[in-house]
């Protein structure tokens, strides 16, 4: 079965560290990724989508990913994080209809 | 200008009861989603239906059923509650079911069985 695999549960840093996210999945054949975020007390927004063309992406917030086909990978980096990034985040993965979620990761960033 | 919304926010009830949770979108999309995110954050597919008809049917209990009465609202039934269905229940939409398409997500409602 399909899986996506999230590196880190917790990841906590402080402002103006850098942050890489890592992302795993399973599916062989063509996969649309994506970055959504959660904002404590809110719903998930996109931060950033994968579907074809330039593997490195970038999103909103200064947010941006790459796509490694041979390492099945989609790592999400931000040079210098601030304190309004404090969020959980997840990668999922598209294939046939479904989007398939990663456990997620909290960030924490420290003032 | 809420795009996707969902109702009630909160849901406190007891076990056995019967719960209805709302999902509305008013951004002409054609599918609509329901998932489950538990207190673990994991969030999990249950159900889609593309233009009123059901097109992803996840291992869930046959006590939620999910209705369609037309392509804006998506609202989702569940009988006999249970503990173990305390959990955020998030709605979404897309333009279309396939593809590169980015689903929006709803507020959540987060359902709390007592």
């Amino acid at each position: 079965a399909q899986s996506v695999s999230q590196h880190n549960h917790h990841v906590i840093l402080s402002e103006a560290a850098s942050l890489e996210l890592g992302c795993n999945y399973s599916y062989g054949g063509t996969v649309n990724l994506f970055w959504y975020v959660q904002y404590p007390g809110q719903h998930l927004q996109l931060l950033l989508k994968y579907f074809s063309g330039d593997p490195l992406v970038k999103g909103i917030k200064g947010f941006e990913a790459e796509f490694i086909k041979s390492k099945f990978s989609f790592n999400l980096r931000k040079p210098s994080v601030q304190w309004s990034d404090t969020a959980e985040y997840f990668c999922a993965v598209k294939w046939d209809y479904k989007l398939s979620f990663g456990a997620g990761t909290t960030v924490t960033v420290r003032a | 200008d809420t795009a996707v919304s969902q109702t009630p926010k909160y849901l406190v009830t007891q076990m056995g009861n019967d719960k209805s949770i709302k999902c509305e979108q008013n951004l002409g999309h054609d599918t609509m989603y329901w998932y489950k995110q538990d207190s673990k954050k994991f969030l999990k597919i249950m159900f889609s239906y593309n233009n009123k008809e059901l097109i992803i049917n996840e291992t869930v209990p046959n006590r939620f059923s999910p209705k369609s009465p037309d392509k804006a609202h998506l609202n989702l039934h569940i009988n006999s509650l249970e503990l173990g269905d305390s959990a955020v229940y998030f709605c979404a939409s897309s333009p279309a079911s396939g593809g590169s398409l980015e689903q929006f997500f709803g507020p959540g409602t987060r359902l709390t069985v007592l």
